[in-house]
């Protein structure tokens, strides 16, 4: 299984952009790269998701190197309410759902 | 859209006894639903996928025999904890996969289990 490696907590000013770093050195070719975030008690909440393309939805960017082997998640304008562990993840080829496996994320602290 | 529920939010319960948790996806259907559990300061771990109308994956050291699940139909998977101990205390989590070309699951709003 893909392992991914990201720093353990981070902070943030209120209303900066939020860049949260992601290594995952040993991806395959045909793996994608998942960011979900969960905020405490709460059940992970799906952010984006990336092959090898940037991408970006009403949430975040993601940013992945060209040879795929880092990637950033970036909120643009970081809330309070983006306070939050953030999980970078490479999902796991199964032959019945494809299944993603949690390392311990990062937190991230938005402070004002 | 890809809303899934859990019930209950919480339970208590006493030593010995079993408990039904439900996931269910709301607004589409789900071939495939998995249960993961996270117990305090710790990470989610995935304890099984679940697929409609087969029996369940279960990731290695999670028992079979007590954790029960069943996925009879595409949108709702149950998970029995069966004789559960103060051990078994801890948040379940279900996320359910709404397929398509890049498979993205959409999880739950957990349930907290306290066992007595």
């Amino acid at each position: 299984d893909a392992k991914t490696t990201q720093p353990t907590s981070m902070d943030c000013a209120e209303g900066r952009a939020a860049n949260l770093p992601c290594n995952h050195s040993t991806i395959s070719g045909n793996e994608y790269v998942y960011w979900y975030r969960q905020i405490h008690s709460q059940g992970p909440q799906y952010i984006i998701h990336g092959l090898k393309n940037n991408e970006t939805n009403e949430m975040a960017s993601l940013i992945i190197t060209e040879d795929r082997k880092s990637s950033t998640l970036i909120l643009p304008h970081a809330t309070l309410r983006d306070t939050a562990v953030y999980y970078c993840i490479v999902r796991v080829v199964q032959e019945y759902g494809n299944k993603l496996v949690f390392g311990a994320g990062t937190i991230l602290r938005v402070k004002s | 859209g890809a809303v899934v529920s859990q019930h209950p939010s919480w339970v208590i319960c006493k030593s010995g006894t079993s408990v039904k948790i439900e996931c269910r996806s709301l607004d589409f259907q789900a071939t495939t639903m998995f249960w993961y559990r996270q117990f305090p300061k710790q990470s989610l771990m995935l304890m099984a996928t679940s697929n409609e109308g087969s029996k369940a994956t279960y990731e290695q050291g999670v028992e079979k025999d007590k954790f029960l699940i069943n996925h009879a139909s595409l949108t709702l998977s149950t998970l029995t904890v069966t004789s559960a101990h103060p051990e078994d205390s801890s948040f379940y989590i279900c996320s359910a996969l709404l397929a398509g070309p890049t498979d993205t699951q959409y999880f739950g709003p957990g349930t907290r289990l306290t066992v007595l």
